[in-house]
Protein backbone atom coordinates (compact mmCIF):
# COMPACT_ATOMS: atom_id res chain seq x y z
CA UNK A 1 0.00 0.00 0.00
CA UNK A 2 1.12 3.28 -1.07
CA UNK A 3 1.96 5.85 2.30
CA UNK A 4 -0.12 8.65 0.60
CA UNK A 5 -3.00 7.60 -1.65
CA UNK A 6 -5.16 10.17 -3.62
CA UNK A 7 -7.75 10.07 -6.44
CA UNK A 8 -6.17 10.65 -9.57
CA UNK A 9 -9.22 12.30 -11.63
CA UNK A 10 -9.64 14.32 -12.96
CA UNK A 11 -11.77 16.40 -11.59
CA UNK A 12 -14.06 18.91 -13.90
CA UNK A 13 -16.03 21.37 -12.91
CA UNK A 14 -18.18 24.07 -13.60
CA UNK A 15 -17.45 27.67 -11.90
CA UNK A 16 -19.25 28.12 -8.57
CA UNK A 17 -19.31 24.17 -8.12
CA UNK A 18 -17.80 22.82 -4.69
CA UNK A 19 -15.48 19.97 -5.01
CA UNK A 20 -13.84 17.44 -2.42
CA UNK A 21 -10.63 15.85 -2.60
CA UNK A 22 -9.93 12.95 -0.55
CA UNK A 23 -6.62 11.55 0.86
CA UNK A 24 -5.79 8.60 2.86
CA UNK A 25 -2.44 7.64 4.58
CA UNK A 26 -1.30 4.34 6.09
CA UNK A 27 1.20 5.67 8.47
CA UNK A 28 -0.52 6.16 11.52
CA UNK A 29 2.65 8.01 13.04
CA UNK A 30 2.23 10.39 11.05
CA UNK A 31 2.11 14.03 12.55
CA UNK A 32 1.65 16.81 10.25
CA UNK A 33 -0.77 17.20 7.30
CA UNK A 34 -0.62 19.59 4.27
CA UNK A 35 -1.99 20.22 0.75
CA UNK A 36 0.23 21.41 -1.68
CA UNK A 37 -0.70 22.78 -5.10
CA UNK A 38 0.75 22.44 -8.65
CA UNK A 39 -0.28 24.97 -11.87
CA UNK A 40 0.72 22.86 -14.86
CA UNK A 41 4.59 22.54 -15.31
CA UNK A 42 5.44 24.44 -12.44
CA UNK A 43 7.10 23.75 -9.18
CA UNK A 44 4.53 22.79 -6.04
CA UNK A 45 3.66 25.41 -3.51
CA UNK A 46 2.11 24.97 -0.21
CA UNK A 47 -1.63 25.97 -0.49
CA UNK A 48 -2.22 25.25 3.29
CA UNK A 49 -1.80 22.97 6.34
CA UNK A 50 -4.16 20.85 7.68
CA UNK A 51 -4.80 20.88 11.90
CA UNK A 52 -6.88 18.27 13.72
CA UNK A 53 -9.91 20.38 14.48
CA UNK A 54 -10.66 21.76 10.54
CA UNK A 55 -9.21 24.91 9.12
CA UNK A 56 -10.35 27.00 6.50
CA UNK A 57 -8.68 29.68 4.16
CA UNK A 58 -11.34 31.45 2.34
CA UNK A 59 -13.06 29.19 -0.28
CA UNK A 60 -10.51 26.32 0.84
CA UNK A 61 -11.35 24.17 4.00
CA UNK A 62 -9.32 21.18 5.14
CA UNK A 63 -10.38 17.82 7.50
CA UNK A 64 -8.26 15.65 8.92
CA UNK A 65 -9.69 12.87 10.43
CA UNK A 66 -6.85 10.34 12.18
CA UNK A 67 -9.33 7.21 13.34
CA UNK A 68 -10.40 6.89 9.64
CA UNK A 69 -6.42 8.14 8.77
CA UNK A 70 -7.95 10.61 6.05
CA UNK A 71 -7.33 13.90 4.88
CA UNK A 72 -10.00 15.97 2.77
CA UNK A 73 -9.44 19.45 1.03
CA UNK A 74 -12.68 21.53 -0.36
CA UNK A 75 -13.21 24.33 -2.73
CA UNK A 76 -16.39 26.10 -2.58
CA UNK A 77 -17.17 28.35 -5.77
CA UNK A 78 -14.44 27.01 -7.79
CA UNK A 79 -13.06 29.63 -10.11
CA UNK A 80 -11.06 28.50 -13.31
CA UNK A 81 -7.60 29.72 -11.55
CA UNK A 82 -8.34 27.04 -9.14
CA UNK A 83 -7.39 24.41 -12.38
CA UNK A 84 -4.19 22.51 -11.00
CA UNK A 85 -2.94 19.53 -9.47
CA UNK A 86 -3.08 19.30 -5.59
CA UNK A 87 -0.90 17.22 -3.85
CA UNK A 88 -1.48 15.37 -0.07
CA UNK A 89 1.74 15.74 1.78
CA UNK A 90 2.25 13.97 5.27
CA UNK A 91 4.94 14.92 7.91
CA UNK A 92 5.72 11.35 9.49
CA UNK A 93 7.62 12.66 12.27
CA UNK A 94 9.07 16.71 13.23
CA UNK A 95 12.95 16.68 12.08
CA UNK A 96 15.17 15.84 8.86
CA UNK A 97 12.39 13.45 7.83
CA UNK A 98 11.28 13.91 4.75
CA UNK A 99 7.86 14.97 3.59
CA UNK A 100 5.60 11.97 1.58
CA UNK A 101 4.03 13.34 -1.40
CA UNK A 102 0.90 11.66 -3.30
CA UNK A 103 0.58 11.85 -6.86
CA UNK A 104 -2.01 14.68 -6.83
CA UNK A 105 -5.27 15.44 -7.78
CA UNK A 106 -5.78 17.12 -10.78
CA UNK A 107 -8.80 19.79 -10.92
CA UNK A 108 -9.99 21.23 -14.38
CA UNK A 109 -12.45 24.62 -13.49
CA UNK A 110 -14.71 24.66 -16.85
CA UNK A 111 -16.06 28.15 -17.86
CA UNK B 1 15.91 37.68 -2.61
CA UNK B 2 15.86 35.12 -4.94
CA UNK B 3 14.41 31.79 -3.31
CA UNK B 4 15.50 28.51 -4.56
CA UNK B 5 17.02 28.27 -8.40
CA UNK B 6 17.71 25.27 -10.59
CA UNK B 7 20.50 25.43 -13.80
CA UNK B 8 19.67 24.52 -16.42
CA UNK B 9 16.17 25.11 -16.97
CA UNK B 10 16.27 22.65 -19.35
CA UNK B 11 19.11 19.88 -21.46
CA UNK B 12 18.82 17.15 -23.89
CA UNK B 13 21.22 14.49 -23.70
CA UNK B 14 22.32 11.58 -25.53
CA UNK B 15 22.83 8.03 -23.87
CA UNK B 16 25.58 7.67 -21.87
CA UNK B 17 26.83 11.60 -21.48
CA UNK B 18 27.29 12.82 -17.86
CA UNK B 19 25.75 16.42 -16.69
CA UNK B 20 25.27 18.10 -13.38
CA UNK B 21 22.34 20.04 -12.26
CA UNK B 22 22.79 22.63 -9.66
CA UNK B 23 20.27 23.97 -7.42
CA UNK B 24 20.78 26.89 -5.17
CA UNK B 25 18.99 28.64 -2.38
CA UNK B 26 19.50 32.07 -0.48
CA UNK B 27 17.59 31.50 2.69
CA UNK B 28 20.11 29.57 4.84
CA UNK B 29 18.20 26.58 4.97
CA UNK B 30 18.89 23.35 6.30
CA UNK B 31 17.40 20.55 4.49
CA UNK B 32 17.74 20.43 0.71
CA UNK B 33 15.78 17.68 -1.64
CA UNK B 34 16.43 16.46 -4.79
CA UNK B 35 12.66 15.19 -6.64
CA UNK B 36 11.82 13.99 -10.18
CA UNK B 37 8.77 13.98 -11.56
CA UNK B 38 7.01 11.65 -14.09
CA UNK B 39 3.32 11.54 -15.34
CA UNK B 40 1.47 9.03 -13.42
CA UNK B 41 4.22 8.79 -10.80
CA UNK B 42 4.24 11.89 -8.64
CA UNK B 43 7.01 13.47 -7.15
CA UNK B 44 9.83 10.75 -6.38
CA UNK B 45 12.85 11.93 -3.77
CA UNK B 46 16.08 10.86 -5.26
CA UNK B 47 18.37 12.10 -2.47
CA UNK B 48 18.37 14.31 0.30
CA UNK B 49 20.49 16.83 2.42
CA UNK B 50 20.05 17.41 6.18
CA UNK B 51 23.12 19.85 6.10
CA UNK B 52 26.32 20.93 4.60
CA UNK B 53 28.70 18.03 3.87
CA UNK B 54 25.82 15.26 4.21
CA UNK B 55 23.81 13.44 1.93
CA UNK B 56 21.19 10.27 2.01
CA UNK B 57 19.59 8.42 -0.36
CA UNK B 58 15.66 8.80 -1.03
CA UNK B 59 13.42 6.46 -2.65
CA UNK B 60 14.88 6.30 -6.44
CA UNK B 61 18.89 7.07 -6.06
CA UNK B 62 20.28 4.66 -8.15
CA UNK B 63 22.24 6.41 -11.82
CA UNK B 64 22.30 9.31 -9.13
CA UNK B 65 24.67 11.01 -7.22
CA UNK B 66 24.98 14.24 -5.15
CA UNK B 67 27.14 16.68 -3.13
CA UNK B 68 26.95 19.23 -0.41
CA UNK B 69 29.63 20.94 -0.46
CA UNK B 70 28.22 24.63 0.70
CA UNK B 71 25.25 25.03 2.58
CA UNK B 72 23.58 26.81 -0.02
CA UNK B 73 23.82 24.45 -3.21
CA UNK B 74 23.03 20.93 -4.18
CA UNK B 75 24.36 19.30 -7.03
CA UNK B 76 22.36 16.15 -8.74
CA UNK B 77 24.86 14.03 -10.80
CA UNK B 78 24.31 12.25 -13.35
CA UNK B 79 27.61 9.91 -14.63
CA UNK B 80 26.09 8.07 -17.14
CA UNK B 81 22.55 8.96 -18.82
CA UNK B 82 19.97 6.71 -19.91
CA UNK B 83 16.73 7.67 -21.09
CA UNK B 84 14.71 6.59 -18.18
CA UNK B 85 15.80 9.30 -16.27
CA UNK B 86 14.34 11.87 -18.95
CA UNK B 87 11.92 13.14 -16.44
CA UNK B 88 11.52 17.12 -14.63
CA UNK B 89 13.82 17.53 -12.05
CA UNK B 90 12.52 19.47 -8.73
CA UNK B 91 15.26 20.78 -6.14
CA UNK B 92 13.55 21.94 -3.05
CA UNK B 93 14.80 23.21 0.96
CA UNK B 94 13.31 23.62 3.91
CA UNK B 95 14.47 25.55 7.58
CA UNK B 96 15.36 23.13 10.06
CA UNK B 97 14.67 24.87 13.47
CA UNK B 98 12.38 28.36 14.23
CA UNK B 99 10.01 27.73 11.36
CA UNK B 100 7.44 25.86 9.73
CA UNK B 101 8.67 21.84 8.80
CA UNK B 102 5.95 21.93 6.26
CA UNK B 103 6.95 24.93 4.01
CA UNK B 104 9.40 23.30 1.62
CA UNK B 105 9.95 25.71 -1.19
CA UNK B 106 10.86 24.49 -4.82
CA UNK B 107 12.76 25.53 -7.28
CA UNK B 108 11.17 26.40 -11.22
CA UNK B 109 12.48 22.57 -12.38
CA UNK B 110 14.64 21.20 -14.82
CA UNK B 111 13.71 19.00 -17.59
CA UNK B 112 15.80 16.75 -18.80
CA UNK B 113 15.39 14.64 -22.00
CA UNK B 114 17.93 11.88 -22.09
CA UNK B 115 17.86 10.51 -25.98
Amino acid sequence: RKEVEQDPGPFNVPEGATVAFNCTYSNSASQSFFWYRQDCRKEPKLLMSVYSSGNEDGRFTAQLNRASQYISLLIRDSKLSDSATYLCVVNRRPGNTPLVFGKGTRLSVIA
Amino acid sequence: NAGVTQTPKFRVLKTGQSMTLLCAQDMNHEYMYWYRQDPGMGLRLIHYSVGEGTTAKGEVPDGYNVSRLKKQNFLLGLESAAPSQTSVYFCASRIHQGGRPETQYFGPGTRLLVL
